[in-house]
């Protein structure tokens, strides 16, 4: 799997966007690009996925450049519910046998008031 | 009851005691994990299931045993742990094919061993 580098923490004031970036250089050409985010002492909760192309859904949105070597995981209107450690993780999607992701040590953002 | 549950949400164990963590699933998925957090640590996985057969063990010492008896659910066997497994426990569940990266988390077993 491509390795990917976080910022370790990040502030976001309520109610404005948060931007989060995520840098995977080596990314392969079947990899995907998934983020994760984890509150404080709970389990962690998927978020989106994305190949090349911008993603969205009701939680975020998920912008991958051009090249494919970055991306950023965008929280249109962050809540104080959104303070959690991101997690951007890359692996080709698995068709046989079941995945195993790695997580790394994510992105903490802090949504203050 | 929806999502992955875990029982017990808390444990506090001795090192000679034996005990199990669960983990059910109810979203009919076939595969299922466990993780190990330990406090400042990320995520590691320690154990794959995939149609009840274990398909990957994460080079985790023998004091933890796990088990699946169906693709619902999934135990964790615990017994003669040292204080350094004090933890938290997640157990996780995806489905089969291309969704197998989109996994769907517990909310974990808090344990400390004493």
């Amino acid at each position: 799997d491509a390795k990917t580098t976080q910022p370790p923490s990040m502030d976001c004031a309520e109610g404005r966007a948060a931007n989060l970036p995520c840098n995977h250089s080596t990314i392969s050409g079947n990899e995907y690009v998934y983020w994760y985010r984890q509150i404080h002492s709970q389990g962690p909760q998927y978020i989106i996925h994305g190949l090349k192309n911008n993603e969205t859904n009701e939680m975020a949105s998920l912008i991958i450049t051009e090249d494919r070597k970055s991306s950023t995981l965008i929280l249109p209107h962050a809540t104080l519910r959104d303070t959690a450690v991101y997690y951007c993780i890359v692996r080709a999607r698995s068709t046989g046998t079941a995945s195993k992701l790695t997580f790394g040590t994510g992105t903490r953002l802090q949504v203050t008031l | 009851e929806t999502g992955v549950t875990q029982t017990p949400r808390h444990l506090v164990m001795g090192m000679t005691n034996k005990k199990s963590l669960k983990c059910e699933q109810h979203l009919g998925h076939n595969a299922m994990y466990w993780y190990k957090q330990s406090a400042k640590k990320p995520l590691e996985l320690m154990f794959v299931y995939n149609f009840k057969e274990q398909t990957e063990n994460n080079s985790v010492p023998s004091r933890f045993s796990p088990e699946c008896p169906n693709s619902s659910h999934l135990f964790l066997h615990l017994h003669t742990l040292q204080p350094e497994d004090s933890a938290l426990y997640l157990c996780a569940s995806s489905q089969p094919g291309e969704s197998y990266n989109e996994q769907f988390f517990g909310p974990g077993t808090r344990l400390t061993v004493l």
